[in-house]
């Protein structure tokens, strides 16, 4: 089975410029998370998608990060503009429809973005 | 809110030392608990979870955790460190509610002295 797919690996931008990250979840997996793990830090969730909907996106600051999945399986993360504090590894997760128990959740590899 | 706090950010081992990675929660009931791993340029993976039922619980590669309510801890144990183990260790807690929502630690890098 494959797991979950993310693209590009590593980007390197300048401040102010934007940028966009992919997603590709495990196949029949209905939702799909989006972290930001700053160095020396934890995973930190921005956004949570069921199906096409948004769950939660209450830690996504939302006037320069926006996120879509629009046929409800791949996902788009973008940043516009990028600051030097966006500098993270971005990490897609997706898992089973969550309802009332948990279902754990797979990640991909990440991307590392850097901002100069 | 929950939260988790990992105390230590740097471990140093040898290899066939036995190896005691803390985790302290918050959550005001019992939580969902999971330890994940990450190595350089990999994604997370998931080394065991606590739900319910016994407390000692059994992961992959030779690591256990034990869910102690009293002390509001999930500490990772594991017997004998391989070098392979070298990597970032992050405790994390889920919501029993639903939302399947995780709060991560800040983690802990362990290192492992041949």
């Amino acid at each position: 089975e494959a797991g979950v797919a993310q693209s590009p690996r590593y980007k390197i931008i300048e401040k102010r410029q934007s940028v966009a990250f992919w997603c590709n979840p495990i196949s029949g997996h209905a939702t799909l998370y989006w972290y930001q793990q700053i160095l020396g830090q934890g995973p930190k969730l921005l956004i949570q998608f069921q199906n096409n909907g948004v769950v939660d996106d209450s830690q996504l600051p939302k006037d320069r990060f926006s996120a879509e999945r629009l046929k409800g399986v791949d996902s788009t993360l973008k940043i516009q503009p990028a600051k030097l504090e966006d500098s993270a590894v971005y990490l897609c997760a997706s898992s089973l429809l969550s309802g009332g128990g948990y279902n754990e959740q797979f990640f991909g590899p990440g991307t590392r973005l850097t901002v100069l | 809110a929950q939260s988790v706090t990992q105390p230590d950010i740097h471990i140093t081992v040898s290899e066939g030392a036995s190896l005691e990675l803390r985790c302290n929660y918050s959550y005001g009931a019992t939580p969902y608990l999971f330890w994940y791993v990450q190595s350089p340029g990999q994604g997370l993976q998931l080394l065991l979870k606590y739900f319910s039922g016994d407390t000692l619980v059994q992961g992959i590669k030779g690591f256990e955790a034990e869910f102690k309510r009293s002390q509001s801890s999930f500490n990772l144990r594991k017997p004998s460190v391989h070098w392979s183990d070298a990597a970032e260790y992050f405790c994390a807690v889920g919501a029993t509610g639903g939302g399947n929502k995780l709060t991560f630690g800040t983690g802990t890098q362990l290192k492992v002295e041949l």
